[in-house]
């Protein structure tokens, strides 16, 4: 079992919409949960932090967790174009971020 | 603030050829360093990660070397590399070890031809 999964995708979802992606994760001691963002051919960039249970929103952003299902999410309302990336789930384990191999969002205007 | 840097951005090795990634940060004292690497259509993979100067964590065993010898240096090194150790590298910092909150380099990528 991957210690983070993630659906590949692609996810389409038309301009305007909300984009709902998600993340389960294996180690239950696992304490804190990030969403980075990575457009083609750059290095991912850290977008949502969330360390306990529920929602932390962040402008059009919404990070949901629930440790006792071992699930992360992150919703993107309004969703643009510019949107349009590989969003990563990561979380931490031991001295080091596990990440999953992310889920590709397309937003079409 | 604090930037990193990575160089160079991108580089073409032949078979057998050696390799010396570079990666400093500025404007910060004893950050957690780490090197990551990406295959195409693949997700990050944890190739070392340093706590501090001389403190070297290998995740992966294979033909690559990491080396930190300065407080925010951090070294990526192969003696001879394979047509596998293609993909886009990157360097990241953070300021706690168990926080996830990286800040990746721009990256190099890689092609072994």
């Amino acid at each position: 079992q991957k210690e983070v999964e993630q659906n590949s995708g692609p996810l389409s979802v038309p301009e305007g919409a909300i984009a709902s992606l998600n993340c389960t994760y294996s180690d239950r001691v696992s304490q804190s949960f990030f969403w980075y963002r990575q457009y083609s051919g750059k290095s991912p960039e850290l977008i949502m932090s969330i360390y306990s249970n529920g929602d932390k929103e962040d402008g059009r952003f919404t990070a949901q967790l629930n440790k006792a299902s071992q699930y992360v999410s992150l919703l993107i309302r309004d969703s643009q174009p510019s949107d349009s990336a590989t969003y990563l789930c990561a979380v931490t384990g031991f001295q080091k971020l596990v990440f999953g191999t992310g889920t590709r969002l397309l937003v079409s205007p | 603030s604090q930037t990193i840097h990575q160089w160079p951005a991108t580089l073409v090795q032949p078979v057998g050829s050696p390799l010396s990634l570079e990666c400093t940060v500025e404007g910060t004292s004893n950050p957690n360093l780490y090197w990551y690497r990406q295959a195409a259509g693949r997700g990050l993979q944890l190739l070392f990660y340093s706590i501090g100067i001389g403190q070297i964590s290998s995740e992966v065993p294979q033909n690559l070397s990491a080396s930190r010898p300065q407080d925010r240096q951090f070294i990526l090194s192969s003696k001879k590399l394979l047509l596998s150790d293609s993909g886009f590298y990157l360097c990241a910092w953070s300021v706690f070890v168990r926080q996830g909150d990286y800040t990746f380099g721009s990256g190099t990528r890689l092609t072994v031809v």
